[in-house]
């Protein structure tokens, strides 16, 4: 069983600039999760995504989309980057039907630079 | 609005001590409270998940316990080793952010040899 995988490891951009991360979730799961983890802090909550829609979303600007595709893969978007944007985004999936009681399982994260 | 903190920030033990790393959140209407491992730059690896209806989880040389009332938790590491050395964050998961994650900003642990 493959876990969560993330694409690409590293990624530099410059400000301005639109970018798109990837995530296909642990095999059996439907449910994926966004988190940006700026450094030094803990992971904060983009946006989930169940059945190819956003079904809750954290306090991030409009500049934060995703998309969930029929195979339950994700990706995250972020366009007009930012600085500040710099951090390592980390995706998660989980089966809905245990989304209140079970673990979360994390990929190894995709590192954006923006300079 | 759901807040966690951990502390200390960071913290350097000689192999084989025992540990405690301490958690605390404001809103004790949780689901649950889990403790991740990190290693530097990459993703988190779950370590123990306690239910809100529980008082503790054991796996190996932790344990984890939960006082919801108090709006605490703690993790207790036995026997150190440098293999333990990584930044440990707790999370839970609350009403108020539906099935999200509401992380704290981690204890960085080093064990020496």
């Amino acid at each position: 069983d493959a876990g969560v995988t993330q694409s690409p490891t590293h990624l530099i951009k410059t400000r301005g600039q639109q970018v798109t991360l990837r995530c296909s979730p642990k095999s059996g799961h439907d449910t994926v999760s966004w988190y940006q983890q700026a450094l030094g802090q803990g992971p904060q909550f983009i946006f989930q995504y169940y059945e190819e829609e956003e079904r809750q979303r954290g306090n991030f600007p409009d500049r934060f989309s995703g998309h969930q595709f029929p195979n339950y893969s994700s990706e995250l978007n972020v366009n007009a980057l930012l600085l500040g944007d710099s951090a390592l985004y980390l995706c998660a999936s989980s089966d809905d039907l245990a989304s209140y009681t079970d673990t979360q399982y994390f990929g190894p994260g995709t590192r954006l630079t923006v300079l | 609005k759901q807040e966690v903190t951990q502390i200390p920030a960071a913290l350097s033990v000689p192999e084989g001590e025992n540990l405690v790393l301490n958690c605390s959140f404001t809103d004790s209407a949780i689901y649950n409270l889990q403790w991740f491992r990190q290693d530097p730059g990459k993703g988190l690896t779950s370590l123990l998940l306690i239910q809100s209806s529980q008082r503790e989880q054991t796996s190996g040389r932790l344990n984890a316990s939960l006082d919801k009332s108090s709006g605490r938790s703690t993790l207790y590491i036995a026997a150190s080793q440098p293999g333990d050395s990584a930044t440990y964050l707790c999370a839970v998961r609350s009403g108020q952010a539906g099935t999200a994650l509401i992380f704290g900003k981690g204890t960085t642990l080093s064990v020496s040899s």
